[in-house]
């Protein structure tokens, strides 16, 4: 299993809204990570776990929450966002290691309301 | 500070050969990642370079030099599908192992 999968596909919340996107993989990596990524952009990194435990915090704003419940799931929990905050939000994987290549998901598409 | 430079766009021909190119200004070095993204989808990993050279991967290949900061990625043969953008990334080891520095992306369009 070679993959990173991310839940739900697309999104639709309003301002006052609680959800959470959900990521997972099974290659035994031991870091996590959360990106944004607006149209023609490059990702941002927003958050990185590693071996569970949060290790990069790029001054999200707290409406951000990441949660990582074990070493193969990593979830975000989203609370009274902005229309700004629509994206596409990638999750990735390394395996922990000197290459540390990043492995994204297939992402999900965000839009507030 | 940390800069990564890569043409924002550039137009082949089916069948060509293009350079994509990468220049890099970071505090220190552990790596070169290529990554392909088609519009909507994640980014899909191509290669890596950390040692000076030529790295080959069927169609693609990619080129390290560290002295100079730069590298390049050289498609071949190209096909309408290779119409994405293309993200040159490096890692810099003052940041924490597992951080990449971002350059803007390479938007490539394949004409028929």
């Amino acid at each position: 299993d070679t993959e990173v999968t991310q839940t739900p596909k697309h999104l639709v919340m309003g301002m006052t809204n609680k959800k959470s996107l959900k990521c997972e993989q099974h290659m035994g990596h031991r870091a996590m990570y959360w990106y944004k990524q607006k149209a023609k952009k490059p990702p941002e990194l927003m958050f990185v776990y590693s071996y569970e435990k949060l290790s990069i915090n790029e001054s999200v704003p707290s409406r951000f929450s990441p949660e990582c419940p074990n070493s193969s799931l990593l979830n975000l929990h989203l609370h009274a966002l902005q229309p700004e905050d629509s994206a596409l939000y990638l999750c990735a994987s390394s395996p922990g290691g000197r290459s540390e290549t990043q492995y994204f998901g297939p992402g999900t598409r965000l839009l507030v309301l | 500070g940390q800069n990564i430079d890569q043409p924002t766009e550039m137009t082949a021909t089916e069948g060509a050969i293009v350079q994509i190119n990468c220049t890099y200004q970071t505090s220190g070095f552990n790596g070169l990642f290529w990554y392909q993204q088609h519009a909507g989808e994640a980014p899909t990993f191509l290669s890596y370079n950390v040692l000076d050279g030529l790295e080959e991967k069927g169609r693609f290949s990619s080129f390290l030099s560290r002295s100079k900061g730069y590298s390049y990625l050289l498609l071949k043969e190209l096909q309408m599908k290779d119409s994405a953008s293309y993200l040159c990334a490096v890692r810099p080891t003052t940041s924490g192992t597992y951080k990449y520095i971002f350059g803007t992306g390479t938007r490539l369009k394949v004409l028929a």
